[in-house]
């Protein structure tokens, strides 16, 4: 079974540019979410979905975040304009919603805003 | 508001000790708990998940216990390995089925 993808491993971009990360997320998961995770600190949830439906965007600052889920398969997430605090780590996770409620994680993208 | 600690921050121990690494939630109300692996620079394995109605799961040298009524879960590694050298990372659900997660504890284990 394949895992989430993610893409691009790496960015770096200068402030105030723009930039888009893509998931695919493991076949037939209904619920992905995207964490940021700052170096040194722990996963946070920016946004979840369920199938293409947003459960939790509590936590998006979304006068600059935005993401989208169409056809309730892939994702992506975008930031504009960038700031140099949105260096981070972004995590892709996926679940297939039951009981159960394991998440699986991609190996995120590694954004360095300059 | 849920709260997860995990202590400590970071861990080094010789090669072929046993360890434990901690973490302690303060809302008990969860499903479950996660414990996840993350080598620098890339993303989050799963190791272990334990219902709630579970006290512990097992997995080669990993042991996750549980413990909700006192809020805390251990993982517990045997006869460590250089290559067990990583963050290690546990979560717990939220109201709205998503995870969240302590800060973690960055383990070396020295050859």
């Amino acid at each position: 079974e394949a895992g989430v993808a993610q893409s691009p491993r790496y960015k770096i971009i200068e402030k105030r540019q723009s930039v888009a990360f893509w998931c695919n997320p493991i076949s037939g998961h209904a619920t992905l979410y995207w964490y940021q995770q700052i170096l040194g600190q722990g996963p946070k949830l920016l946004i979840q979905f369920q199938n293409n439906g947003v459960v939790d965007d509590s936590q998006l600052p979304k006068d600059r975040f935005s993401a989208e889920r169409l056809k309730g398969v892939d994702s992506t997430l975008k930031i504009q304009p960038a700031k140099l605090e949105d260096s981070a780590v972004y995590l892709c996770a996926s679940s297939s919603g039951d009981t159960k409620l394991e998440a699986f994680f991609g190996q995120g993208t590694r954004l360095t805003v300059v | 508001k849920q709260e997860v600690t995990q202590i400590p921050a970071a861990l080094s121990v010789p090669e072929g000790e046993n360890l434990v690494l901690n973490c302690s939630f303060t809302d008990s109300a969860i499903y479950n708990l996660q414990w996840f692996r993350q080598d620098p620079g890339k993303g989050l394995t799963s190791l272990l998940l334990i219902q709630s109605s579970q006290r512990e799961q097992t997995s080669g040298r990993l042991n996750a216990s549980l413990d909700k009524s006192s809020g805390r879960s251990t993982l517990y590694i045997a006869a460590s390995q250089p290559g067990d050298s990583a963050t290690y990372l546990c979560a717990v659900p939220t109201g709205a089925n998503n995870l969240f997660f302590g800060t973690g504890t960055r383990l070396t284990v020295i050859p």
